[in-house]
């Protein structure tokens, strides 16, 4: 059964850091994962989708990069500004009845 | 707007009451899903529909019913709720081919209280 694991669960720093969060999952025969932004009681908006054969994605100051070796997955935001504020969450699709595996996401706190 | 429409966005109800969600997808994609997202858990998937037939239902309880009438459109009716199934309900879609996958697209969610 696929686990996905996201670290940390929170996460605050000052507004113009670089941050790193992290995402990893045990089965590696996955198709492609997909990191999502959330705010409060909203819906889910897709920020980058990265192929099992592909080992980064970049949009804006975001980049994601994919180990699927190893099971892992990074996502980077650059210069970090207060709408970044949000939850993220990582999501790996293993196929098979559309099998998409959710982490329990990273809170980002970014403050003035 | 992502593509995926969702109604009601807020919805209180009683143990007792029949209500319909609503999912809408102009998108082109041709399978829709419904997820449950309760505080502190991580998503869970309830129903897969592909080319408008079912293909998954993860045990979920029979008080919730998926209806797919086209692939445009997805509905989830609710009746004799419990006040545990008080979540956000997520819809989403995807384009699935032989040729791969695509990622998903979500709605804004519909956040159901149950009185």
């Amino acid at each position: 059964k696929q686990e996905v694991t996201q670290i940390p669960a929170a996460l605050s720093v000052p507004e113009g850091e670089n941050l790193v969060l992290n995402c990893s999952f045990t089965d590696s025969a996955i198709y492609n994962l997909q990191w999502f932004r959330q705010d409060p009681g909203k819906g889910l908006t897709s920020l980058l989708l990265i192929q099992s054969s592909q080992r980064e994605q970049t949009s804006g100051r975001l980049n994601a990069s994919l180990d699927k070796s190893s099971g892992r997955s990074t996502l980077y935001i650059a210069a970090s500004q207060p709408g970044d504020s949000a939850t993220y969450l990582c999501a790996v699709f293993t196929g098979g009845g559309n099998k998409l595996t959710f982490g329990t996401g990273t809170q980002l706190k970014v403050e003035l | 707007e992502t593509g995926v429409t969702q109604t009601p966005r807020h919805l209180v109800m009683g143990m007792t009451n029949k209500k319909s969600l609503k999912c809408e997808q102009h998108l082109g994609h041709n399978a829709m899903y419904w997820y449950k997202q309760s505080a502190k858990k991580p998503l869970e998937l309830m129903f897969v529909y592909s080319l408008e037939e079912r293909v998954e239902n993860n045990s979920v309880p029979s008080r919730f019913s998926p209806e797919c009438p086209n692939s445009s459109h997805l509905f989830l009716h609710l009746h004799t709720l419990q006040p545990e199934d008080s979540a956000l309900y997520l819809c989403a879609s995807s384009q699935d081919s032989v040729a791969g996958h695509y990622g998903y697209t979500f709605g804004s969610g519909t956040r159901l209280t149950v009185v």
